[in-house]
C-alpha cells in the first residue's frame, strides 16, 4: 500500500514554463486535495475534488488547474509559472463523507526562477 | 467562514518541560471536525488526532493530550515532558461537515514551530 504518491519531489522551473505535479493514491479515496505551503503561512487549499469528474476551487486557485479523470489521480497543472508559485505542494486524500484521517503525500518542492 | 488561528509562531522549551500549543477556530457550522498534524523537519505531515464537534471529552495519548472547549472555540494541544524528537511544526486544522453538499474543505492554521532543546 503506497498511500499518496507525489512526483516529482523537487523541480526548478523558469518563469513562463508549465508543468504538472502528479498525485496518485491507491486507497480508493473519493476526496483529494492540493495544498501549497509557504514559510510561516500554513497550508493553503488550492483545489479539491470529491470524486472523479468533480473539482472545485479552494482558497488560492489562481494560476493552477486540476482534473480528476480517475479516482486514483489528481494532477495539478501550472500553465505559466511565476515566482509567486515557489512553494512546497502537498497532495492529500481521504475516504468518504465523514472526515477521517487525511493522508498526505511527501510534498513537491517547486522553485520558479 | 472557517478560520483557524495559531497565535504562537514559535515556542522553545528545554527537554522535560511541558508545553501547550494553542488553537482557536471559527466556524458557523454546528458539525465540524478538528485535527492536529505534526510536520517534523523531514517535511511529511503526520496525523495526530481528530475530534468532532459533539465530543468535548479531553483525550490523552501517552505524553500528548488535547483540550477541546467549544465555549472558547479552542482545541489546545499539550505535550508533557517534552523530548527533542517532539521538535516540529504543529498544525491545527478545521473541517466543516458537508451534509447537504457543502465544501468539506480542510483549513489549516499557520502552524507553531516547537523547538525542544536538550
Amino acid at each position: 500500500n503506497a498511500g499518496v504518491t507525489q512526483t516529482p519531489k523537487f523541480r526548478i522551473l523558469k518563469i513562463g514554463q508549465s508543468m504538472t505535479l502528479q498525485c496518485t493514491q491507491d486507497m480508493n479515496h473519493n476526496y483529494m486535495y492540493w495544498y501549497r505551503q509557504d514559510p510561516g503561512m500554513g497550508l493553503k487549499l488550492i483545489y479539491y475534488s470529491v470524486g472523479a469528474g468533480i473539482t472545485d476551487k479552494g482558497e488560492v486557485p489562481n494560476g493552477y488547474n486540476v482534473s480528476r479523470s480517475t479516482t486514483e489521480d489528481f494532477p495539478l497543472r501550472l500553465e505559466l509559472a511565476a515566482p509567486s508559485q515557489t512553494s512546497v505542494y502537498f497532495c492529500a486524500s481521504r475516504k468518504g463523507q465523514e472526515w477521517g484521517e487525511a493522508f498526505f503525500g511527501q510534498g513537491t518542492r517547486l522553485t520558479v526562477v | 467562514a472557517q478560520k483557524v488561528t495559531q497565535a504562537q509562531t514559535e515556542i522553545s522549551v528545554v527537554e522535560k518541560e511541558d508545553v501547550t500549543l494553542d488553537c482557536v477556530y471559527e466556524t458557523r457550522d454546528t458539525t465540524y471536525y478538528l485535527f492536529w498534524y505534526k510536520q517534523p523537519p523531514s517535511g511529511e505531515l503526520v496525523f495526530l488526532i481528530r475530534r468532532n464537534s459533539f465530543d468535548e471529552q479531553n483525550e490523552i495519548s501517552g505524553r500528548y493530550s488535547w483540550n477541546f472547549q467549544k465555549s472558547t472555540s479552542s482545541f489546545n494541544f499539550t505535550i508533557t515532558a517534552s523530548q527533542v524528537v517532539d521538535s516540529a511544526v504543529y498544525f491545527c486544522a478545521l473541517s466543516e461537515s458537508n451534509y447537504g453538499g457543502a465544501t468539506n474543505k480542510l483549513i489549516f492554521g499557520t502552524g507553531t514551530l516547537l523547538a525542544v532543546q536538550p
